[in-house]
């Protein structure tokens, strides 16, 4: 079956970085975008942005650009999210969620809905 | 980047209907037939429940359903159980190839 396994908890201190896996199986990896979205306690869902699995392109909520990178190693299923800088504010639970979507000669069409989801990670950003 | 605006929380009896709304502007719930909907129990991560406003993934009952109208989008659930009971988002895509969820919505049955 289709499912998305994430790396465990971290806990980071002010002006680190963290760095979060996402690890694919059920499915041909690059046949579909990969979407990240976190989610502070007690808080509502972020989307974060997503990343195209085939060729690497990405995009970015304007909130995070600059702050945060997707990547992705195809040949082990995996995505990856790099947030630099972190503030008390990042403390969050982390999802990564695969896009629905489909390739039709050679172009990705999303279908605009996100399904699996990862089981989430808990980064705790704190001095 | 704003959020899609829900209502803080609604509330029902088992076995009555309920509606949950989600406004957003022409630039991502009126402008796109791409709203979808999350259930999310404590503790857990989200499960999609309706796709492009009124698709049901395979799995999904159909006491839940899903509609549009102008800037809104609204998702019903009929016949409420008590394992109902969790927060609800919408999601919409917004131009630009971007996408927002929406403030959230707590289900409680009574």
């Amino acid at each position: 079956q289709v499912q998305l396994v994430q790396s465990g908890a971290e806990v980071k201190k002010p002006g680190a970085s963290v760095k979060v896996s996402c690890k694919a199986s059920g499915y041909t990896f690059t046949s579909y975008a990969m979407h990240w979205v976190r989610q502070a306690p007690g808080q509502r869902l972020e989307w974060m942005g997503w990343i195209n699995a085939a060729n690497g392109n990405t995009k970015y909520s304007q909130k995070l650009e600059g702050r945060v990178t997707f990547t992705r190693d195809t040949s082990a299923s995996t995505a990856y999210m790099d947030l630099s800088s972190l503030r008390s504010e990042d403390t969050a639970v982390y999802y990564c969620a695969r896009d629905r979507g489909y390739y039709d000669s050679g172009t990705y069409h999303s279908n605009n809905w996100f399904d699996p989801w990862g089981q989430g990670t808990l980064v705790t950003v704190s001095s | 980047q704003s959020a899609l605006t829900q209502p803080a929380s609604v509330s029902g009896s088992p076995g009555q209907s309920i509606t949950i709304s989600c406004t957003g502007t022409s630039s991502d719930v009126g402008g796109y037939n791409y709203v979808s909907w999350y259930q999310q129990h404590p503790g857990k991560a989200p499960k999609v429940m309706i796709y492009e406003v009124t698709n049901r993934p395979s799995g999904v009952s159909n006491r839940f359903s899903g509609s549009k109208s102008g800037n809104t989008a609204s998702l019903t659930i009929s016949g409420l159980q008590a394992e109902d009971e969790a927060d609800y988002y919408c999601s919409s895509y917004r131009s630009g190839n971007l996408y927002v969820f929406g403030t959230g919505t707590e289900v409680t049955v009574l």
